[in-house]
């Protein structure tokens, strides 16, 4: 079965660092991968997708995501954080029209 | 254009009670989707729409959930007689018809709280 897996619970970053997030996935054929992030009070906001092609992809918000196959992950990438990107993070792949999600990574920015 | 609406934004509602969650989804969009969070758990699937029809609603908890989706518009999940176990975020998602892998809109989510 297809499952995502996000290691890390929680990440506190400096504004200005630069964050990396980890997505793990585990399935049979290519996948298709997403990247949502969920601010405070707010909904889920796509951030980029991956279906094919191109295995770095370019999202909203100044993120990116690189594919890499040989080791299963699709980590989420941002060179310079801002305070607004505290946030809520989930890493998910779809397979016959349902989504499945990792547990997610919040992300904690510091002055 | 108006993304996926979804009401109420917060309910609080007493074991045993009935609650109606509803969701507008993007217009236009054949497929749509219930999605559940509870505290300190992953989002989880509930259960799929394709217009009026449910294609797949092997998420869906128990027989104390029920959704539905008249006419192909919008839709909405009732919960009788709600659970403690029933609190957490519902999201409502929409997608465009296609194979499969469509992306998915969501909506700002209903928190749900059962005392």
């Amino acid at each position: 079965a297809q499952s995502v897996t996000q290691p890390d619970i929680h990440i506190t970053v400096s504004e200005g660092a630069s964050l990396e997030l980890r997505c793990n996935y585990s399935y049979g054929a290519t996948p298709y991968l997403f990247w949502y992030v969920q601010s405070p009070g707010q909904g889920l906001q796509l951030l980029l997708k991956y279906f094919s092609g191109d295995t770095l992809v370019q999202g909203i918000k100044g993120f990116e995501a690189e594919f890499k196959r040989s080791q299963s992950s699709f980590n989420l990438r941002k060179p310079s954080v801002h305070w607004s990107d505290a946030a809520e993070y989930f890493c998910a792949v779809v397979w016959d029209y349902k989504l499945s999600f990792g547990a997610g990574t919040t992300v904690t920015v510091r002055a | 254009e108006a993304g996926v609406t979804q009401f109420p934004s917060h309910s609080v509602i007493e074991k045993g009670q009935t609650v109606t969650l509803r969701c507008d989804p993007i217009s236009g969009h054949d497929n749509l989707y219930w999605y559940r969070r509870v505290m300190g758990k992953e989002i989880k699937f509930l259960l799929h729409f394709v217009k009026e029809s449910k294609q797949d609603e092997s998420g869906m908890p128990n027989n104390r959930f029920l959704a539905e989706r008249t006419g192909g518009t919008y839709s909405t999940l009732k919960v009788q007689p709600a659970e403690l176990e029933d609190s957490g975020v519902y999201f409502c998602a929409s997608s465009q018809a296609g194979q499969g892998a469509e992306t998915q809109y969501f909506g700002p989510g209903t928190r749900l709280l059962v005392l």
